[in-house]
């Protein structure tokens, strides 16, 4: 069975840092691209990050990018999303997600044109950017 | 970015009811559109990808309809667990984008 959890989340003031990890287990984790999506309270879901199976392809959102880095460790079956200099709007639910791919999508001369779906979520952890 | 307009945004139903909800999107996505459900303490659930293919192991009640901007996700007898929120997402162009949400209440 495919499990992801979270881990990290908290309250932070505005201009701090803060790492989230996820513990995957029940597949080949480094066959498989991963992700990170977050919940914005009264927004909805926003693509945050990805990595591709052997980190050589890593996508940002216009939002993070510059503040957040994605990193995986495949012999511990972990993802990960350092954030820096956060903001209040960075406030959010955020889920790590597993690519049915082992890339982020069709992606050449280091930018990514086309993206996938996520096969499998976990719950979440929640990230409070507030002074 | 490609914007994903679904509706409604609140969708008020009894157990066997049918229940549709729109994705819209702001270009053609071709058929490259997936739906998920959302029950907030939980994981969210893949439930459809590629406009209409079921995610294995989801019922057979579920199913999804479109082509190009304008698709649709159709629950044909809502039963107790299928309360949630719903929500599309287009993958057809890099960031994906999801839609609003659509929560589905008693």
């Amino acid at each position: 069975e495919v499990q992801l959890v979270e881990s990290g989340g908290g309250l932070v003031q505005p201009g701090r840092s803060l790492r989230l990890s996820c513990a995957a287990s029940g597949f080949i984790f480094d066959d498989y691209a991963m992700h990170w999506v977050r919940l914005v309270p009264g927004k909805g879901l926003e693509w945050v990050s990805g990595i591709s199976w052997n980190s050589g392809t890593r996508g940002y959102a216009d939002s993070v990018e510059g503040r957040f880095t994605i990193s995986r460790d495949n012999a511990k079956n972990s993802l990960y999303l350092e954030m820096n200099s956060l903001r209040a709007e960075d406030t959010a639910l955020y889920f790590c997600a597993k690519d049915p791919t082992d890339r982020l999508g069709y992606c050449s001369g280091g930018k990514c044109y086309s993206m996938n779906y996520f096969d499998y979520w976990g719950q979440g952890t929640l990230v409070t950017v507030s002074s | 970015d490609i914007q994903m307009t679904q509706s409604p945004s609140t969708l008020s139903a009894s157990v066997g009811d049918r229940v549709s909800i729109t994705c819209r999107a702001s270009q053609n996505i071709g058929n490259w559109l997936a739906w998920y459900q959302h029950t907030p303490g939980k994981a969210p659930k893949l439930v459809i990808y590629r406009v209409s293919d079921l995610k294995s192991g989801v019922p057979s009640r579920f199913s999804g309809s479109g082509s190009g901007t304008e698709f649709t996700l159709t629950i044909s007898s809502l039963q107790p667990n299928d309360f949630a929120t719903y929500y599309c997402q287009q993958y057809n162009s890099f960031p994906g984008t999801f839609g609003g949400g659509t929560k589905v209440e008693i």
